[in-house]
Formats: C-alpha cells, structure tokens, sequence
C-alpha cells in the first residue's frame, strides 16, 4: 500500500499569514492527490483534486501543487474561516494523518 | 442540490452487525461511485470500500474484507453499509461519499453516521 505522510501535524498561524502544508506518499502517484478541509463534527469538504485543480466554489486563497511523491496545500492569506484539520487522499482512497490548523 | 442523507447514531454490543443507510438526491444515483469511509476518535479518515451504483461493482479495503458489505438499491436511491462482528476499535463517525465513475476524490459527502460499539 502506499503511504500518505502530511506534516506538519498541527500548524499554529494567525489570520492573514501564508500556510503551506506537505503530503509525501511513500511511492510516486503522478498527480493522483486530492485535499479536503474538515471542521469538528463535519464531513469533510473537497478542496483541491488532481493535485492543483480548485473544486468548484472553494476560494481562490487556496492552491495545490506538486507530482510524483510531494505535494503542497498552500493557503495564501489565513482566513478565519479557514481554521480546520486538512487531510490529503491518494487515488487508492487512503489518506494522510491531518494537519491542524490552529489559532496562533 | 445534491444530498447524501445517512441514517441516524446507533449503539451496538460486540459481535453485532449494524447497517447504515445513505440515500442520495439531486443527480443521477448510477453516474456514480459511492464510498464508505470511517474516522474513529481522533484518528484519521479511513476508507472502506466503494460500490458502483449502476452496476452494483464492489471493492473492499483488505482492512475490511469479509466483515463489510456495502449494497445499493437504485429504486430507493439509496447506498447501504453493513459491518459485522463489531468491536470497540469499530467505534467511529461512517461517512458515505459519492465519487464521478473513474474518479478517486469525493465531492459530496453525508452528515456521518455515530457508530458506537459498547458492551
């Protein structure tokens, strides 16, 4: 099976800054990545999908990035709506351990 | 709008089976692929399996195989999955999650469903 590692595991930020979050997978997987956000007693939100493209409806502050076996969630400037544990997925279902993203 | 409506928390002892229902509105129930993934306490998602809701296809985490089983009925527009031989680490939050065939991300998913596994 292959792996999924996000780091870090919780990020402390503050509204306005720039946040990058890393998803390694343990063997190359093209661009076959998904990330999705999730808020405390929700379902997960899908927010990016084949590794760089923007689900329909998600802000623009997002952006994804990468191939192969690194990727990056970048949130350009911190919203408060924005504070969440992000996961990322690989094409085989399995998913990273989370970031959390929480208040600095 | 699309919906995935799950049925409501259950409490089971160990060694039972529970079944959890997913019903789907708002687009066409045989375009798509519908999963199952759960998220125990703290932990992180965990997918299941997933069935083709056209064609009834199947596939199974190996986690999971022989102990799930995940149907459809297209009249009722509606995904199930049961899980059998319940124990406590069983206990988590069940998600089902609606995939474009071929697809391998989720872009609707249900409320979740509380599974609690408690003697």
């Amino acid at each position: 099976d292959i792996q999924m590692t996000q780091s870090p595991s919780t990020l402390s930020a503050s509204v306005g800054d720039r946040v990058t979050i890393t998803c390694r997978a343990s063997q190359g997987i093209d661009n076959w990545l998904a990330w999705y956000q999730q808020k405390p007693g929700k379902a997960p939100k899908l927010l990016i999908y084949k590794a760089s493209s923007l689900e329909s409806g998600v802000p623009s502050r997002f952006s994804g990035s990468g191939s192969g076996t690194e990727f990056t969630l970048t949130i350009s400037s911190l919203q408060p709506d924005d504070f969440a544990t992000y996961y990322c997925q690989q094409f085989n279902s399995y998913f990273g351990g989370g970031t959390k993203v929480e208040i600095k | 709008q699309v919906q995935l409506v799950q049925s409501g928390a259950e409490v089971k002892k160990p060694g039972a089976s529970v079944k959890v229902s997913c019903k789907a509105s708002g687009y066409t129930f045989s375009s798509y692929t519908m999963h199952w993934v759960r998220q125990a306490p703290g932990q992180r998602l965990e997918w299941m399996g997933w069935i083709k809701a056209g064609d009834g296809d199947t596939k199974y985490s190996q986690k999971f195989q022989g102990r799930v089983t995940i149907t459809r009925d297209t009249s009722a527009i509606t995904a199930y999955m049961e899980l059998s031989s319940l124990r406590s680490e069983d206990t988590a939050v069940y998600y089902c999650a609606r995939s474009l065939l071929g697809e391998p991300w989720y872009d609707y998913w249900g409320q979740g469903t509380l599974v609690t596994v408690s003697s």
